[in-house]
């Protein structure tokens, strides 16, 4: 079984600054994929970044970068120069090899302040 | 614009009607999935399937049921719907081998309240 903790349920960033949100995950699958999704409060899931399990490097996309730490299962989201329109839930979540569906965690709602 | 599409985007219904909600992706995608969420929770997976008629129940026990007929369409039905059931249900698609660059693509969810 696979599981996803984000400890943070809500942070706060300044404009223009960068911030980290927090995962955590656990699994018996050698091979596996981390997310991370972005939801607005429209509702929508927005998919942001991807990191595999055998991948060397940390994953990037832009402002979005994932520090991927293998022995502490760990693939936080780091979001540089933060903007207004970044305000809203971030969800992590791991991809298991057997049924290919994604196990995702509680969430951690940013809020970008001016 | 969305290539996976969910209608309706909210439905208010009394106790004990059947619903369905639909899902249609354009994408020709094999993997398909509904997921139910509560406000600023988390996703649960209820339902997924891998192809035509393929269907699967997920890690969260659900009343729904759900068909697979044609590759594009996913529908979810409740046979009585109940307040215990209101939420967000949101439906994904996905591609073998394409998860890395793509994720999954979700649709923009219908949020069911029971009353």
């Amino acid at each position: 079984a696979q599981k996803i903790t984000q400890t943070q349920p809500g942070m706060f960033v300044q404009e223009k600054e960068a911030v980290t949100l927090d995962c955590t995950y656990d699994t018996s699958d050698q091979s596996y994929g981390l997310f991370w999704y972005k939801q607005p409060s429209s509702g929508e899931m927005i998919f942001l970044i991807y990191q595999g399990s055998y991948d060397e490097q940390n994953a990037t996309e832009g402002r979005y970068s994932l520090n991927f730490q293998k022995a502490r299962k760990s693939a936080n989201l780091v979001i540089s120069a933060s903007q207004l329109g970044d305000s809203a839930m971030y969800f992590c979540a791991i991809m298991d090899t057997g049924r290919r569906a994604l196990t995702f965690g509680s969430g951690t709602r940013l809020q970008v302040q001016p | 614009e969305a290539d996976i599409y969910q209608t309706p985007r909210y439905l208010v219904i009394g106790t004990g009607k059947k619903i369905t909600l639909e899902c249609s992706q354009t994408m020709g995608h094999d993997k398909m999935y509904w997921y139910q969420q509560d406000p600023g929770m988390e996703l649960h997976l209820i339902h997924y399937s891998y192809g035509v008629n393929s269907t699967e129940k997920g890690d969260l026990s659900s009343e729904s049921t759900v068909s697979r007929i044609r590759t594009e369409h996913f529908p979810l039905t409740l046979e009585s719907a109940r307040p215990s059931h209101t939420s967000q249900y949101l439906c994904a698609s996905s591609e073998f081998g394409t998860e890395a660059n793509y994720g999954y693509t979700f649709g923009s969810g219908t949020r069911l309240t029971v009353v």
